[in-house]
């Protein structure tokens, strides 16, 4: 019963480095999403996917990319990275359904020197 | 603005001892109200949410949560706290339509005493 994998679990970058953080999810899920989480700064939204094919940006996308691969797989790209997005990030989905739990992976603590 | 306030930033109790973490939104429409878990090293894990009906819900792990439209308030309490209940806790509140629009509380960090 894996739910919401993410792959890498840690990650060291320097600054200029690029690298894609990968998602999955086994719950036949339309909704994905892509969170950091900072300390002092709670959860924040970087980009949505509602349904395979379509995504948006959330709260803080700049810097970020994303593919919505197929309905589980949903992955983010950071293209040069810089020490601002040393964080953890979270990826999660949700059913279609109104009021639709979210389900997130275990995380991905990135740090960019 | 809308916006999501949990008080405490960090709680400490002992084993036994009951818990109340709270939870104070300002939304300009009905709210729909979650309580969010997050264990060390893990992901978010829902507790409980609150839509309609009955003001006070119950979630899993012991814990429930009672809405009080009059002081914008959905307080998170379990009787017995259990030392495995040391974790983050997470207050969202959002329109009950789409998670997107989800707005955090910053969290509640909680630790139990043996």
């Amino acid at each position: 019963n894996a739910g919401v994998t993410q792959t890498p679990k840690f990650q060291v970058l320097k600054t200029g480095q690029s690298m894609t953080l990968q998602c999955a999810q086994d719950m036949n899920h339309n909704s994905m999403y892509w969170y950091r989480q900072d300390p002092g700064m709670g959860l924040r939204l970087i980009y949505y996917s509602a349904s395979e094919g379509t995504t948006d940006k959330g709260e803080v996308p700049n810097g970020y990319n994303v593919s919505r691969l197929n309905k589980r797989e949903f992955s983010l790209r950071l293209e040069s990275a810089a020490p601002s997005q040393t964080s953890v990030y979270f990826c999660a989905s949700s059913g279609q359904l109104y009021n639709s739990p979210l389900h997130f992976g275990n995380g991905t603590r990135l740090t960019v020197t | 603005a809308q916006s999501v306030t949990q008080p405490d930033i960090h709680i400490t109790v002992s084993e036994g001892a009951s818990l109340e973490l709270r939870c104070n939104y300002s939304y300009g429409a009905t709210p729909y109200l979650f309580w969010y878990v997050q264990s060390p090293g893990q992901g978010l894990q829902l507790l409980l949410k609150y839509f309609s009906g009955d003001t006070l819900v119950q979630g899993i792990k012991g814990f429930e949560a009672e809405f009080k439209r009059s002081q914008s308030s959905f307080n998170l309490r379990k009787p017995s706290v259990h030392w495995s209940d040391a974790a983050e806790y997470f207050c969202a509140v959002g329109d009950g339509g789409n998670n997107r629009k989800l707005i955090w509380g910053l969290g509640t960090s909680l630790a139990v005493n043996p």
